[in-house]
C-alpha cells in the first residue's frame, strides 16, 4: 500500500514549457486534490475530483487543467508554464466526506526559469 | 480574505517543555479542524482533528483545543522534543465539503 504517489520529484521547465504532474493513489479514494506551496504560505486549492470524470476549480485554477478518467489516477497539467508557477505541488486524496485526514504525497518541486 | 490563519510564523520552545501552536478562524460554517506535520521534501501527515461538538481531543502528547465562541483552536504538545521540530498546518473544512482551507504554517524548532 504505497498511498498518494508523485512523479516526477522535481523539475525544471523553460517558460512556455509544458507539462503533466502524475499522481496515484492506490487507497480507492473518491475524492482527490492539488495543491499548491510557496514559501513561507500555506497550500493553495488548484483543483480537485469527487469521482471519475468529476472535476472543479480550487481557489487557484489558472494556468493549470486536470482530468479524472480513473479513481486511482489525478494528472495535473501545465500548458505555458510561467515564473509564477514556480512552487511546491502537492497531491492528496480522501476516502468520502465527514470527518476525514487527507492522504497526501510527498510533492514535486517544480522551477520555471 | 484568509479563512484560517496562523498567526506566528515561527516557534522555538526546550526540550521537554510545553509547545503551543495557534490558529484562528473566520467562517463559522467550519466545523472539522485539523494539524498537519510537515517535514522537509514530505508531504504534509495528518497529526489530530477536532470535531465542532468537542472543545478538546488528546492523543498522546498532542492536544486539541477548539473555542468555538472565539473561533480559535490551539495545538499543545507536551513534552516537546527535538522530534516535533517541523511545520504545523492547521486545516478547517466543513464536513460536508470536500474542501479544507490551510493556514500559513508554524514552524516549531525544539532545541535538545
Amino acid at each position: 500500500n504505497a498511498g498518494v504517489t508523485q512523479t516526477p520529484k522535481f523539475r525544471i521547465l523553460k517558460i512556455g514549457q509544458s507539462m503533466t504532474l502524475q499522481c496515484t493513489q492506490d487507497m480507492n479514494h473518491n475524492y482527490m486534490y492539488w495543491y499548491r506551496q510557496d514559501p513561507g504560505m500555506g497550500l493553495k486549492l488548484i483543483y480537485y475530483s469527487v469521482g471519475a470524470g468529476i472535476t472543479d476549480k480550487g481557489e487557484v485554477p489558472n494556468g493549470y487543467n486536470v482530468s479524472r478518467s480513473t479513481t486511482e489516477d489525478f494528472p495535473l497539467r501545465l500548458e505555458l508554464a510561467a515564473p509564477s508557477q514556480t512552487s511546491v505541488y502537492f497531491c492528496a486524496s480522501i476516502d468520502r466526506q465527514g470527518e476525514q485526514p487527507q492522504h497526501f504525497g510527498d510533492g514535486t518541486r517544480l522551477s520555471i526559469l | 480574505d484568509q479563512q484560517v490563519k496562523q498567526n506566528s510564523p515561527s516557534l522555538s520552545v526546550q526540550e521537554g517543555r510545553i509547545s503551543i501552536l495557534n490558529c484562528d478562524y473566520t467562517n463559522s460554517m467550519f466545523d472539522y479542524f485539523l494539524w498537519y506535520k510537515k517535514y522537509p521534501a514530505e508531504g504534509p501527515t495528518f497529526l489530530i482533528s477536532i470535531s465542532s461538538i468537542k472543545d478538546k481531543n488528546e492523543d498522546g502528547r498532542f492536544t486539541v483545543f477548539l473555542n468555538k465562541s472565539a473561533k480559535h483552536l490551539s495545538l499543545h504538545i507536551v513534552p516537546s522534543q527535538p522530534g516535533d521540530s517541523a511545520v504545523y498546518f492547521c486545516a478547517a473544512r466543513r464536513t460536508n465539503a470536500g474542501k479544507s482551507t490551510f493556514g500559513d504554517g508554524t514552524t516549531l524548532t525544539v532545541k535538545p
